[in-house]
């Protein structure tokens, strides 16, 4: 079936520091949205990407959807503390386009 | 800012006890999805709905789960009896999702999740 495979798995950085995901498949996605989840926290939508080589911008936050659509690549500029969390990009179904499907997740810590 | 309400954010129980975990959708969303989110497998979509009506409930264990929505205002997930493996959190997401299952993704059809039901069973 359809898998998201983000990377890396975890980061650690310093405040001030730009920060670089991604999220690749074997499969094309229509959709790439980019969620992120604060500790003890559901997941809230950063940005979301329709068409693809889009790049799209939420204050210092800028994703790209892929020429190929089967990836899609997330860019936080200046890290501060508060960008502390664990970053997951999502796809709909194939299948069934009201399922998502999610990788795993980039999990990000900022030393201050 | 409207949000997803859900109850407990807590539970710890003991293994063959009742748990039933509740959510208050946005209101004026017509899908309800519940997730479940652990370590090794990320977040499982358990089911949704839409309009109430209970579209697809294929990842969810059926002989222990039950996912309901009695009216538009309450979801509900129960899990009877629970197991030690069943430990994880528990997310309600509602959202406005416009069209037919092949209808593309818009704007509208954002997901707003809720915070969570950490769900410990010993």
């Amino acid at each position: 079936g359809q898998q998201l495979n983000q990377s890396p798995q975890s980061m650690f950085i310093q405040e001030g520091e730009d920060v670089s995901m991604n999220c690749t498949s074997s499969s094309i996605f229509n959709t790439w949205l980019w969620y992120k989840q604060d500790p003890g926290e559901g997941p809230v939508l950063l940005i979301a990407l329709y068409k693809a080589g889009e790049l799209t911008s939420n204050g210092r936050l800028t994703a790209q959807f892929g020429i190929t659509r089967k990836d899609s690549f997330l860019n936080i500029s200046a890290s501060i503390p508060s960008d502390v969390g664990i970053y997951f990009c999502a796809g709909p179904n194939a299948g069934n386009n009201r399922k998502l499907i999610w990788g795993l997740g980039t999990s990000l810590a900022v030393n201050p | 800012d409207a949000r997803v309400t859900q109850t407990p954010r807590h539970k710890v129980t003991e293994m063959g006890q009742e748990v039933t975990m509740r959510c208050q959708p946005i209101l004026g969303h017509n899908t309800v999805f519940w997730y479940r989110q652990t370590m090794m497998q990320g977040l499982e979509l358990l089911a949704y709905f839409r309009n109430r009506a209970p579209l697809d409930d294929s990842g969810m264990p059926k002989d222990r789960f039950s996912a309901e929505m009695p009216d538009a205002t309450l979801a509900t997930l129960k899990i009877q009896p629970s197991e030690p493996r069943d430990s994880a959190v528990y997310f309600c997401a509602s959202g406005l999702v416009l069209g037919g299952l092949a209808g593309a993704w818009s704007g509208a059809n954002v997901l707003t999740f809720g915070a969570g039901s950490r769900l410990t069973v010993l």
